[in-house]
């Protein structure tokens, strides 16, 4: 089945310091993925579409010069978190899904826990 | 009003017990429609698509009414390992991001 790897899985870092996040689809090719963000004891939130060759779309609300989204190539995106805040601390999860469709939804990258101290 | 609602419990059954998880959503539009499970701090899995039809797999049952905008889910026959947070999604229109429901947490209990 579907693959999507993301890494790091925990990041610390200290505020002002930027941090970069990828997500890989191992076994696909993926034209779009999505980052999600969640809080303590909250849903999921959709924070950015990244597509491959274009810029991102960012959910309203989401600081597209904070968090910097790059989609290269078709198996890989990057997020960056830049100038890092305690705020930011969340777990940050990727999705894709192969061209066409994933017949039952899609598949997550198993998040990054960032704690920014 | 949020997308996507679901109560979010605790629900705490003792093993063996049926359970029923429900969710409803805002906009009639909405396409494709799964239930998730969520360990603690991991990435929710793809527990089952939910179709107008109900469909089954294994002690889950899911069902979706449009008319009500409604979601439901059922597990029977509870066991520890079904212990999690599960969560409602909904994909909408156009783009393919989904929508999740904030989790309904379910203990199962020895």
């Amino acid at each position: 089945g579907a693959v999507v790897s993301q890494h790091p899985s925990r990041v610390i870092c200290k505020s002002g310091t930027s941090v970069k996040i990828e997500c890989r689809s191992l076994d696909f090719q993926a034209t779009t993925m999505f980052w999600y963000r969640q809080f303590p004891k909250q849903s999921l939130m959709l924070m950015a579409t990244s597509n491959e060759g274009s810029k991102a779309t960012y959910e309203q609300g989401v600081e597209k010069d904070k968090f910097l989204i790059n989609h290269a190539s078709l198996t890989l995106s990057t997020l960056t978190v830049t100038s890092a805040h305690p705020e930011d601390s969340s777990f940050y999860i990727c999705s894709a899904s192969p061209a066409g469709g994933l017949v039952g939804g899609y598949t997550f990258g198993s998040g990054t826990r960032l704690t920014v101290v | 009003r949020k997308e996507v609602e679901q109560d979010p419990g605790p629900f705490n059954v003792p093993e063996g017990a049926t359970v029923a998880f429900n969710c409803t959503y805002s906009n009639s539009a909405s396409q494709s429609f799964f239930w998730y499970r969520q360990d603690c701090r991991k990435e929710p899995k793809l527990l089952m698509s939910v179709y107008s039809s109900g469909n089954e797999d294994g002690r889950f049952t899911a069902q979706l009414n449009r008319a009500s905008q409604y979601i439901s889910l059922l597990i029977r026959d509870s066991k520890l390992s079904d212990s999690a947070t599960y969560l409602c999604v909904v994909e909408g229109t156009g783009r393919r991001a989904l929508t999740f429901g904030s989790g309904t947490r379910l203990q199962v209990q020895p």
